[in-house]
């Protein structure tokens, strides 16, 4: 079965500070991996994805994620927080049924 | 970008009653739309896979009588939730996947919040 596991449910950074929203996921073979960004009252926004490629993935608005086989992780980074990454985030899991797997999702707090 | 709305954004009704959720594609045509549920502090739960023109894929445990799911149009699926029930009150997202495109090109909908009185 596949599965994903968000080890936070609330990080809390102050500005220019950087960000780490972890990821641990569980699948019984070699998966796709995705970071949604979930801005209140907006739908949710691709930030990057993982898909058998580069293991260190950069996405948009400066994130990056690391592909981690050995730790089975794909934990989220950005080197200097803006007040605007405030937001809830989704780590995600292809399922290979054209579905996404979700974990429970993390709420970044930046401190101005 | 693509866009995908729902509407309503948030409903409130009573016990016993029916409330239908759209969900369409504003500029794109999709071919594929998920419905997801969410409760507060989980996960996105994945409810059905909807493809145009053919019956909706229920995940286990989802009761398809309860949430009727009919994707008439390649812009427009609907998720009906009959004799609603408290239990059911969530936050209902959908999401389309654009004809052509591969899964990342997954697109969502802002999500709709019902609660059941």
């Amino acid at each position: 079965a596949q599965s994903v596991t968000q080890l936070d449910s609330h990080v809390s950074v102050s500005e220019g500070t950087p960000v780490l929203l972890r990821c641990n996921y569980s699948s019984s073979y070699s998966p796709s991996l995705f970071w949604y960004v979930q801005h209140p009252n907006k739908g949710l926004q691709l930030l990057l994805k993982y898909t058998s490629a580069a293991t260190l993935v950069k996405g948009i608005n400066g994130f990056e994620a690391e592909f981690k086989k050995s730790e089975t992780s794909f934990h989220l980074t950005k080197p200097s927080a803006h007040m605007s990454d405030a937001a809830e985030y989704f780590c995600a899991l292809d399922t290979g049924r054209r579905a996404l797997t979700f974990g429970s999702g993390t709420r970044l707090q930046v401190q101005p | 970008g693509a866009v995908v709305s729902q509407h309503p954004s948030r409903v409130i009704c009573k016990s016993g009653t029916s409330v239908k959720i759209e969900c369409r594609s504003l500029d794109f045509q999709a071919t594929t739309m998920f419905w997801y549920r969410q409760f507060p502090k989980k996960s996105l739960m994945l409810m059905a896979t909807s493809n145009e023109g053919s019956k909706a894929t229920y995940e286990q445990g989802v009761e398809k009588d309860k949430f009727l799911i009919n994707h008439a149009s390649l812009t427009l699926s609907t998720l009906t939730v009959t004799s609603a029930h408290p239990e059911d009150s969530s936050f209902y997202i959908c999401s389309a996947r654009e004809r052509g495109r591969a899964l990342e090109t997954q697109y969502f909908g802002p999500g709709t919040r019902l609660l059941v009185l």
